[in-house]
């Protein structure tokens, strides 16, 4: 089944840097990538999402990178800002198999 | 309603108890996932809806699990025999075909003591 790595575990950014969060997944059947957003104790917040068929995809300060080649994509967020500060997932999905996998998670602390 | 719904939002329960847990997805949404997660991990997948059908039960972790979804819209996740190692958050998602964008419920916190 799919495996998907999350790196690094925990992050603190000083605020109004950037903040970068890589995975790589290890079925190359994956073609749907989204990132949620997790504040503690709340439900998991889609934030950006990504298909096989694009590289990069931007909204606002967030940017999703995808290397299909290599199997990994990267969470980019520039301008970095307190309410940032959250757990972010990313996750794997292929075409016939509808569930998506997760990764472990990032810890990402925005230092005012 | 405007989310995804899960009742109850808190669930404490002694060890061999049965439970229920509710989700009530999205209107229109034909799609709707299971999953749990614990501290400090991400969700796991349980289970997945295509309508009223499962489409994919391989994440349940044994027949002490079940869920049901009869109309094709509310879900329910059954848990026979808890266990302390049940513990953990069970959230639901929906999703317009089942090709993508999942949107999640707050969860339903389930204490097995």
């Amino acid at each position: 089944g799919e495996n998907v790595e999350q790196h690094p575990s925990t992050l603190s950014v000083q605020e109004g840097d950037s903040a970068v969060i890589k995975c790589t997944y290890s079925d190359s059947a994956s073609n749907y990538f989204p990132w949620y957003k997790q504040e503690l104790g709340k439900r998991p917040q889609l934030i950006i999402d990504i298909r096989s068929n694009v590289g990069e995809k931007k909204d606002q300060r967030i940017a999703v990178t995808l290397n299909k080649t290599a199997k990994h994509f990267s969470l980019h967020i520039t301008e970095t800002q307190p309410e940032d500060s959250a757990v972010y997932f990313c996750a794997a999905s292929g075409d016939l198999r509808e569930k998506l996998t997760f990764g472990t998670g990032t810890r990402l602390t925005i230092i005012p | 309603g405007a989310g995804v719904s899960q009742t109850p939002s808190n669930k404490v329960t002694e060890k061999g108890k049965y439970v229920e847990l509710r989700c009530d997805p999205i209107s229109g949404h034909t799609a709707l996932y299971w999953y749990r997660q614990s501290l400090g991990q991400g969700p796991e997948f349980l289970i997945y809806f295509q309508g009223t059908g499962a489409a994919d039960d391989s994440g349940l972790p044994n027949d002490r699990f079940f869920a049901v979804r009869p109309e094709g819209s509310v879900s329910t996740l059954k848990i026979q025999r808890t266990e302390r190692g049940d513990s953990a958050v069970y959230l639901c998602a929906s999703s317009p075909t089942g090709q993508g964008r999942a949107f999640f419920g707050q969860g339903t916190r389930l204490t097995v003591v």
